[in-house]
Formats: C-alpha cells, structure tokens, sequence
C-alpha cells in the first residue's frame, strides 16, 4: 500500500535553532515529492518538488533533500514567521493522485 | 502567476440547500483538484479532473457533484450536505512539464453545514 509518513507530530523550536523534518515514504513509482507550507485556514503554499535520489532544493531558510526511501526539510536558524504546518506529498508515476502525510507542526518560540 | 482562485470564501447552508462552490486558474493546467480539508488533518482528495474528464473519484458521496465547464473552471455543486461535511475545501491544479511537476492550491472555501 502506497503510504507516506511525517514526523515529528508537531516540534518547538528556539528562534535560531536548527532542526530538520522527515517524510518517509513506500510507493510504488515516484514521479515527484511535494513540500507545502500550510498556515491556519489557509490553503497549502507550494515549496518545492523534489524527483529522484540525490536531489536539494533551497529557498530562504528551508532545503529539501530526497533519498530513495525519505525527504528532509532542513530548517536554518528559523524565525517565528517559520511558524506553521509543513506537509509533504507524494505523486505516483501511474496518475494524478497525490498522496499527503499527516504533516508537521512547528512552532518557533521568540 | 501562480494563482487558483476559490469562492465564496466563506459559506454558511442548511441540510436542504443546494449550493456551488467554484474554483478558476489561468495557468493552462491540465488537472484540477477537490481536496477536503478537517482542522488539524491533511487534505483529503475528493476529485480529480484531467483535460477536463473525471479521472479519480475517492469514492465521495453522491451530494457532492463536481463539474469542469472547461480548462480553467472547476465547479462542486453541493445538496443535501450533513454537519460533518463541514470544511475546508479547497482547489488545486497541477501540470507536469517535462520532469517538472508544480501543484498550486487555492486559498480555500470554509464551509458550515447547519
């Protein structure tokens, strides 16, 4: 069964202390990886799409690695506007679903 | 311009009203999304349309009725919803180019079932 896995549930994180968010995933033909920032009640904000072993992708303070079996979102010395629910998906080489985890919650402390 | 826009952003029904929700985008994407969102939970997907033809259905009751009048427009016509079906909903599109794959969501419509 294809199925995709984030953790932590939810970090607490200093201003400035870095930390890193894992996706692990077990599908059958990855087409690409997604990760989203979401804020409350409000629609998920594209971040990057990762696509094989290998791969990073950066933009601000966040990067995104890609292994055959999971993703990181490293985040560097994060502020409190860093705030919010990452979530990662998944898109199958066989259709258009995308398979989401249950994503993280961060919560960066001034 | 990355945008997908959703209305209303906000809307309150009763168990016997009909209504719709709408989704537009003007990126040229070929697929659009339903996603059905809970507090704290992940999207859930509902619908999937491709060049414009149904292609995924997660097995979504039948009062919920999606339509794509064409490329850009995707519609969820709403009857008979109960309080459970209260949400976020929201609307995505995607394209993949080559190897390059985006997917844009809207800023989503909060929905009160009464």
């Amino acid at each position: 069964e294809d199925q995709v896995t984030q953790s932590p549930e939810a970090l607490r994180l200093q201003e400035g202390e870095s930390s890193s968010l894992n996706c692990s995933y077990t599908v059958s033909g990855l087409r690409g990886l997604f990760w989203y920032r979401q804020d409350p009640g409000k629609g998920p904000e594209f971040l990057f799409t990762l696509y094989s072993a290998g791969e990073e992708k950066e933009k601000e303070r966040l990067k995104a690695t890609l292994t055959k079996k999971e993703s990181f979102l490293h985040i560097t010395a994060p502020k409190p506007e860093d705030s919010a629910t990452y979530l990662c998906a998944v898109q199958l080489n066989r259709d258009d679903k995308i398979i989401f985890g249950k994503g993280t919650r961060l919560h960066i402390l001034p | 311009d990355t945008e997908v826009t959703q209305t209303p952003k906000h809307l309150v029904m009763g168990m016997t009203n009909k209504k719709s929700l709408k989704c537009e985008q003007h990126m040229g994407h070929r697929a659009m999304y339903w996603y059905k969102q809970k507090a704290k939970k992940p999207p859930e997907l509902m619908f999937v349309y491709s060049y414009e033809k149904l292609s995924i259905n997660e097995s979504v009751p039948s009062r919920f009725s999606p339509e794509c009048p064409n490329s850009s427009l995707l519609n969820l016509h709403l009857h008979a919803l109960q309080p459970e079906d209260s949400a976020l909903y929201l609307c995505a599109s995607s394209q993949s180019t080559g190897l390059r794959i985006v997917q844009y969501f809207g800023p989503g419509t909060r929905l009160t079932v009464t």
